[in-house]
Parts: C-alpha cells; sequence; structure tokens
C-alpha cells in the first residue's frame, strides 16, 4: 500500500516565481490537510480539502496562497509570488474520515526561495 | 530521562534505558492526542493516539499518558534504541470537531546513544 505521496521532494524558487506542491493521498483516503513547518518548530496548520471542496482554509495566508482537490488528480497547493518567508517543509498529510480520524503524512515538499 | 516538551527541547538517553517525553497542552476542549515522530528529512510518521476518555493506552514499547487534570500528555518508550532517535511531537484535536485540524506542540528532539 503506498502511503501519502509529495512532489516534488525539494524546489527552489526565486522571489516573484509560482511553485506548486502536489499531494497524493493514501488509497481510500478523500480527506486532505496541508502544514507548514519552519526550522525547529512544529507544525502549523494551513488547508484541510475534501474533493472539490475547502473544508477549512483559516490557517492558509488570504493572499498568494491557494489550494485545490480536485475529483481526478492530486491536491495543489499553490504559492504565487514567492517571498524568502515562504522558505519551509510543506507537509500534505490525508484520513479517511474528518474528526478523529487518524491522519497519515507524506514526506513534504522542502521548499527554498532565493 | 525525562523531558519536559516545551522548555526542555532536547532528551538524551543511553540505548536501553526507558525515555519520557511530556507535552503540556492549555485547550480544556482538546479530546483526541496523537503522538508523532519525525526523523530528519522526513514526515511525522504517526506513534500512538488516546481519547479523553481513557487515561492509558500502550503499543509496542510505547505507552501514552493522559492527565486531563493537569493537561498533561507524555509518551514512555521502553528500552530505548538509537532508531527511535528523532524529534516527537504531540498534536490534539478538539472536542467535537469534524474539521480534524491538528494542533502541534514544539516538539523534543530525542537522542539515543549506544
Amino acid at each position: 500500500n503506498a502511503g501519502v505521496m509529495q512532489n516534488p521532494r525539494h524546489l527552489v524558487r526565486r522571489r516573484g516565481q509560482e511553485a506548486r506542491l502536489r499531494c497524493s493521498p493514501m488509497k481510500g483516503h478523500s480527506h486532505v490537510y496541508w502544514y507548514r513547518q519552519l526550522p525547529e518548530e512544529g507544525l502549523k496548520f494551513m488547508v484541510y480539502l475534501q474533493k472539490e471542496n475547502i473544508i477549512d482554509e483559516s490557517g492558509m495566508p488570504k493572499e498568494r496562497f491557494s489550494a485545490e482537490f480536485p475529483k481526478e488528480g492530486p491536491s495543489i497547493l499553490r504559492i504565487q509570488q514567492v517571498v524568502r518567508g515562504d522558505s519551509a517543509a510543506y507537509f500534505c498529510a490525508s484520513s479517511q474520515g474528518s474528526g478523529v480520524d487518524t491522519q497519515y503524512f507524506g514526506p513534504g515538499t522542502r521548499l527554498t526561495v532565493l | 530521562g525525562e523531558s519536559v516538551g516545551l522548555h526542555l527541547p532536547t532528551l538524551s538517553v543511553q540505548e536501553g534505558d526507558n525515555s519520557i517525553i511530556n507535552c503540556a497542552y492549555s485547550n480544556s476542549a482538546s479530546d483526541y492526542f496523537i503522538w508523532y515522530k519525525q526523523e530528519s528529512g522526513k514526515g511525522p510518521q504517526f506513534i500512538i493516539d488516546i481519547r479523553s476518555n481513557m487515561d492509558k493506552r500502550q503499543g509496542q514499547r510505547v505507552t501514552v499518558l493522559l492527565n486531563k487534570t493537569v493537561k498533561h500528555l507524555s509518551l514512555q518508550i521502553a528500552a530505548t534504541q538509537p532508531g527511535d532517535s528523532a524529534v516527537y511531537f504531540c498534536a490534539e484535536t478538539l472536542r467535537g470537531s469534524t474539521l480534524g485540524r491538528l494542533y502541534f506542540g514544539r516538539g523534543t528532539q530525542l537522542t539515543v546513544w549506544p
């Protein structure tokens, strides 16, 4: 059974460029969460999606950040006009249901903004 | 050895000793607690969870204790091995939440010496 898959694992962008991060949930999971982790800190919730729906985006900056989970294909976290402060590890997790269902994490995408 | 997760972010133990990693939470509405292990360069890995209607739960070599009176959670690892070296995070969700958003603690770095 494949776990949560994320790509790319490492992404380097210059200031002002766009970053696209992809997440494929575990088989049978229809709930996807995105978290951001700064060095030596815990993970911070960004957004929670189900297929074709954003359920909770309260942790995601209003500007420049967007997320989607289309009917077909992976979930995408998109960061427009990246700035140095966006450099972080971005983790995706998936669960079978919502609420207290266990979330399983992918290996993360490490974004570096030059 | 013991640590208080938020105040002592590092814990060093000898191989074969038992480890205790502590976590304090502040929200009395927290209902579900999870311990994750994160190795360098990897995503968080689920270890064990506990619901607020329980005080103790055991897994293979790990035990989680929950003290709701003082809002304290601990992870005990028996016969610690070098492979247990990682950062350990406690995470929680709020009672009645259907959103599944996890709130992570800062983490404790566990180092196991041979």
